[in-house]
């Protein structure tokens, strides 16, 4: 019955590789985001998703895409990745749009990557 | 930065005494949100307070927001060692992306 899904839950990779992280959700929301979480527990949004809208932090290095087959489903890929890109991902999900402001968003347990 | 700061960074406590915790943030904002993360896990959306509104109540957990200083504080009432957890407020400015703080590391002690 989890609402907010990801896979893998720990991803231990070399320096340079091409990874994805996968997250589904089973709520019924229009919105999907993705959140990176440092080691000092500090978390900050990279994308937000709907059907119709990317909207991308600017500061998000562009080896980073996200990817989303349907409403439910917002993956993430990351190329080349680098030391730094070591942290938590958190995948997340909410309703949004005209009538639905105000909304709390529902996240997943976190990917944990580790960058060797 | 939308980025919101919290304090105090971390804070102890014994069971059945209550927490206060304070954030502060730098943009007008739609609603401020508080979050509670259990180490290992995801977040746990607690409460959320429109900018219109002043206070808010859910079972043990009181939400204030002053958007002239732009502040809020969470109280948790009668603590438990279930409690015991990282806090985090999300500000809202728009409809989608949230603006997370610091966090505060609370240890409730049996």
């Amino acid at each position: 019955d989890t609402a907010v899904s990801q896979t893998p839950k720990y991803l231990v990779t070399q320096m340079g590789n091409d990874k994805s992280i996968k997250c589904e959700q089973n709520l019924g929301h229009d919105t999907m985001y993705w959140y990176k979480q440092d080691s000092k527990k500090f978390l900050k949004i990279m994308f937000s998703y709907n059907n119709k809208e990317l909207i991308i932090n600017e500061t998000v290095p562009n080896r980073f895409s996200p990817k989303s087959p349907d409403k439910a489903h917002l993956n993430l890929h990351i190329n080349s990745l680098e030391l730094g890109d070591s942290a938590v991902y958190f995948c997340a999900s909410s309703h949004t749009g005209q009538g639905r402001s105000n909304q709390p968003q529902h996240f997943g347990d976190g990917t944990r990557l580790s960058i060797l | 930065s939308q980025q919101g700061e919290e304090d105090p960074q971390a804070l102890s406590i014994q069971e059945g005494e209550n927490a206060t915790m304070n954030c502060s943030y730098k943009t007008s904002i739609n609603n401020l949100q508080w979050y509670r993360q259990n180490s290992g896990r995801g977040l746990v959306h607690l409460i959320l307070i429109r900018s219109n509104e002043r206070e808010k109540h859910s079972g043990r957990l009181r939400v204030t927001l002053d958007t002239s200083k732009k502040s809020s504080s969470l109280l948790i009432t009668a603590s438990r060692a279930a409690d015991t957890a990282s806090y985090f407020c999300a500000t809202q400015p728009g409809a989608n992306n949230l603006f997370f703080g610091t966090g505060t590391r609370l240890t409730v002690i049996p």
